[in-house]
């Protein structure tokens, strides 16, 4: 099972917005709605940011949506802050029955 | 509170085995699947495999296949992953996270803190 494919790196200016695209194929991110978002500190481990394409846990900032079409899921970050700044990575439940995380991407606000 | 607790570093040697645990509480811990998840250095997140510490059936990766074995204590809420034959690649913080909803969910809501281990000579 190939890793999704993410940008390595995205950056944006405080209060700006920023989309992190997540692409796969057919067998996870096309079929299943099952589709997730987790932020990672250094030295962290991940935080559930985004679940089943579109929700958010209690608890995270509605700064944060994400969506989906086709074989592609995306993360968009508005109002960018300092906080913000992280590792972002995208996972998919596969037709394997077994799960598969993005390259993950760095997000810098700058 | 729902905590997730992991066993300290290693370091190991190629050929060696490994075995990292991950003690659950504030749960139900028999209806909540526990997920191992690894990172290698400045790399990304690589799923591993799964228990259901109900009935402690598993399901792994197929690059892990035959090469890791997880287990459970239900008297302690405790999980176990153990990989063999280890080589430098596999180096790594290893993670175990459980389901965010029962009886089998597709998402990680808690996290153990990670447990690095280093494969050297």
């Amino acid at each position: 099972q190939s890793a999704l494919t993410q940008p390595a790196s995205v950056s944006g200016s405080p209060g700006q917005s920023i989309t992190i695209s997540c692409t796969g194929t057919i067998s996870d991110v096309g079929t299943y709605n099952y589709v997730s978002w987790y932020q990672q500190h250094p030295g962290k481990a991940p935080k559930l940011m985004i679940y089943e394409v579109t929700n958010r846990p209690s608890g995270v900032s509605n700064r944060f949506s994400a969506s989906k079409s086709g074989n592609t899921a995306s993360l968009t970050i508005s109002g960018l802050q300092a906080e913000d700044e992280a590792d972002y990575y995208c996972s998919s439940y596969t037709r394997s029955s077994s799960w598969v995380f993005g390259g993950g991407t760095k997000l810098t606000v700058l | 509170q729902v905590q997730v607790v992991q066993s300290g570093a290693e370091v190991k040697k190629p050929g060696a085995s490994l075995k990292v645990s991950c003690k659950a509480s504030g749960y139900t811990f028999p209806i909540y699947y526990i997920h191992w998840v690894r990172q290698a250095p400045g790399q990304g997140l690589e799923w591993m495999g799964l228990i259901n510490p109900s009935g402690g059936t598993t399901s792994y990766a197929q690059m892990f296949q035959g090469r890791v074995t997880m287990t459970r204590d239900t008297s302690t809420s405790t999980v176990y992953m153990e990989l063999s034959s280890l080589r430098s690649e596999d180096t790594a913080v290893y993670y175990c996270a459980r389901d965010k909803g029962p009886y089998g969910d597709y998402y990680f809501d808690y996290w153990g803190q990670g447990t690095l281990v280093t494969v050297s000579s």
